[in-house]
């Protein structure tokens, strides 16, 4: 099955500062990776994702690469903010194949941005 | 939308007790997924379901987890009987779909054994 790494576990920069986070995942299959924030005492939330076709894709201040060569991906968060501070997780699915619906997430990286 | 409504938020039991969490999927959604949170475990798939029907329950942990989905709009974990280490934090999420697309998470009940 579908394994993914994600590091660093946890994260801290000062307001203002770029942030960014990688995962691994070990099935070439896997086409879909989405990003998921999860706020104290909330379930997590969508907040980018994208599909192996692209390499790269852009939602104002996060953005998020794909490498599918070396099978990594990336978050970044550009002019971080307070209210960025929060867990997030990376997963990989292959979106159409036996195992659909199945994601299978990192372990979580605790960001905290210092104002 | 409501989005994904959850029951109860929190749920402190004894040891021995049984345990029932609920779930309402948002509308139109026709698949479920039923998840487990913990520091040492991080966010696990305990079963998913396509069309009210269970798909893969291969993350369920032993016989006394089971789920049910008896129709589009509402979903049932037990958990029977209960033990400490089956405190954590379960999520249900619903999606248009299973694959690529969304989920969408509830709020989470947060379950305490004792």
């Amino acid at each position: 099955g579908e394994n993914v790494e994600q590091h660093p576990s946890t994260l801290s920069v000062q307001e203002g500062d770029s942030a960014v986070i990688k995962c691994t995942y070990s099935d070439s299959a896997s086409n879909y990776f989405p990003w998921y924030k999860q706020e104290l005492g909330k379930g997590p939330q969508l907040i980018i994702d994208i599909r192996s076709n692209v390499g790269e894709k852009k939602d104002q201040r996060i953005a998020v690469t794909l490498n599918k060569t070396a099978k990594h991906f990336s978050l970044h968060i550009t002019e971080t903010q307070p209210e960025d501070s929060a867990v997030y997780f990376c997963a990989a699915i292959n979106a159409g194949g036996t195992s659909y619906g199945k994601l299978t997430f990192g372990q979580g990286t605790i960001l905290t941005v210092h104002p | 939308d409501a989005g994904v409504i959850q029951s109860p938020r929190h749920e402190v039991t004894e040891m021995g007790q049984e345990v029932t969490l609920r779930c309402k999927p948002i509308s139109g959604h026709n698949s479920l997924f039923w998840y487990r949170q913990t520091m040492m475990r991080g966010l696990e798939l305990l079963i998913y379901f396509n069309n009210n029907v269970p798909i893969d329950d291969s993350g369920m942990p032993e016989d006394r987890f089971s789920a049910k989905m008896p129709n589009a709009s509402f979903s049932t974990l037990k958990i029977q009987p209960s033990e400490p280490r089956d405190s954590a934090v379960y999520f249900c999420a619903s999606s248009l779909g299973t694959g690529g697309y969304e989920q969408y998470f509830g709020p989470g009940t947060r379950l305490t054994v004792t």
